[in-house]
């Protein structure tokens, strides 16, 4: 299957700094690249899908300033979190489509980032 | 509203006891329903995509098919490195995902 790699795998930053995320896809051209967050023992939440070259689109109640996606080309997409406060503590997933065979779509994501707030 | 839901929540398995997880969806628009491995502290590791009624795929001791309004995944004498949450989620434009199914084998 294909791969998408994330960075870093974790990251610690104080109150009111600034964190950036990087994906990439390996081994496959992703024109599309997805933003998940994931709580403790609960399933993944859609914050943003980002087309490459576009802006991206956010999900209700995200805060759009607040979570700055970048997909500058067809294999990295960057999440960065501005002023970033303790809530903001989760574990970041990226994922990417490609093209599978037959015509449909598959989908992969990154070994997520664990960010914690202090 | 789209909606997709997995039973049970969780789920024991002796090692051989075969068994099968389900994945209820109503998903307007479906383009196809997707299968994922998650470990924890790890992203989800894609399994499978089916895409009309009454298709299957196999991987190792994982089965999946495919109704008009569910789907399975069937294991077939797990083993102890199987344990993991099973995500199921439904595709429109997005993916719309279950909440899961914690699966504990013992040996």
């Amino acid at each position: 299957g294909a791969v998408v790699s994330q960075h870093p795998s974790w990251v610690i930053c104080k109150s009111g700094t600034s964190v950036k995320i990087e994906c990439r896809s390996l081994d496959f051209q992703a024109t599309t690249m997805f933003w998940y967050r994931q709580f403790p023992k609960q399933s993944l939440m859609l914050m943003a899908t980002s087309n490459e070259g576009s802006k991206a689109t956010y999900e209700q109640g995200v805060e759009k300033d607040k979570f700055l996606i970048n997909h500058a080309s067809l294999t990295l997409s960057t999440l960065t979190v501005t002023s970033a406060h303790p809530e903001d503590s989760s574990f970041y997933i990226c994922s990417a489509r490609d093209r599978g065979l037959a015509g449909g779509y598959e989908q992969y994501f990154g070994p997520g980032t664990r960010l914690t707030v202090t | 509203e789209d909606q997709v839901t997995q039973s049970p929540e969780a789920l024991r398995l002796q090692e051989g006891e075969s068994s099968s997880l389900n994945c209820s969806y109503t998903v307007s628009g479906l383009r196809g329903l997707f299968w994922y491995r998650q470990d924890p502290g790890k992203g989800p590791e894609f399994l499978f995509t089916l895409y009309s009624a009454g298709e299957e795929k196999e991987k190792e001791r994982l089965k999946a098919t495919l109704t008009k309004k569910e789907s399975f995944l069937h294991i077939t004498a797990p083993k102890p490195e199987d344990s993991a949450t099973y995500l199921c989620a439904g595709h429109t434009d997005k993916l719309i995902f279950g909440t899961g199914t914690r699966l504990q084998v013992f040996p």
